[in-house]
């Protein structure tokens, strides 16, 4: 079966500090994978998505940037974090045509 | 205007009700519709997931998709306590060799006995 791991669960960053999410799947060869952002009161943004190892895109531009060194390994990074960063991440992945995403549990960020 | 609107709430309920919840979405090229639903400090889950206009039926949830109106609804008969959650609707269209995904803002349902 497929699962998938996202880290840390929680995390307290001063303002200008770096910022490194991890988050990897497994079961499962070339997933579509995805960074969502979850600020308190409001939905999912869509900050990035890969569908393949080294392909990243942005949907909005932000402070944040992510890679994909690997095909089930996707990072969201930051160089200096600002306290608009706060929120909770989710990490999600996709198979190639399906639709269904399936989301790992998450990380809070609250950036101080 | 964003894509997909959806009411945040928050929505009480009495054990037992009937629940409403809908979102509206703009964008025509949505071909796929889901429901996930998310407890606190978690990440979402499915619940439903429709392809086409209609109902679709699970127990007690119902997934109502209206493309001519660009209108969904879950409905939720016998509401539990541990219905309790933020139930996010969703929809994507098969662009570009992926599906994007894109989210409403999520209701946050509470269910009291």
């Amino acid at each position: 079966s497929q699962t998938i791991h996202q880290w840390p669960a929680t995390l307290v960053q001063p303002v200008g500090s770096p910022l490194s999410l991890e988050c990897t799947v497994e079961g499962t060869s070339n997933p579509n994978l995805y960074w969502y952002r979850q600020a308190a009161g409001r939905g999912l943004q869509l900050l990035f998505y890969s569908v393949g190892i080294g392909q990243i895109s942005s949907e909005v531009p932000q402070n944040l940037s992510a890679s994909r060194p690997q095909d089930r390994q996707f990072i969201l990074s930051s160089k200096k974090l600002l306290l608009s960063d706060s929120g909770f991440y989710l990490c999600a992945w996709t198979r190639d045509t399906d639709t269904e995403a399936f989301f790992g549990q998450g990380t809070r960020l609250t950036v101080v | 205007q964003k894509e997909v609107e959806q009411d945040p709430g928050p929505l009480s309920v009495p054990e037992g009700a009937i629940v409403s919840l809908n979102c509206t979405y703009s964008n025509s090229a949505f071909q796929y519709f889901m429901w996930y639903r998310q407890y606190s400090r978690k990440g979402p889950e499915l619940l439903m997931y429709t392809y086409s206009s209609g109902n679709k039926e699970d127990g007690r949830f119902t997934a109502q998709v209206d493309k001519s109106s660009k209108y969904i609804s879950l409905f939720i008969r016998d509401s539990q306590p541990s219905d309790s959650a933020t139930y996010l609707c969703a929809m994507s269209a098969y662009s570009g060799g992926y599906n994007k995904l894109i989210f409403g803002a999520g209701t946050r349902l509470a269910v009291h006995p």
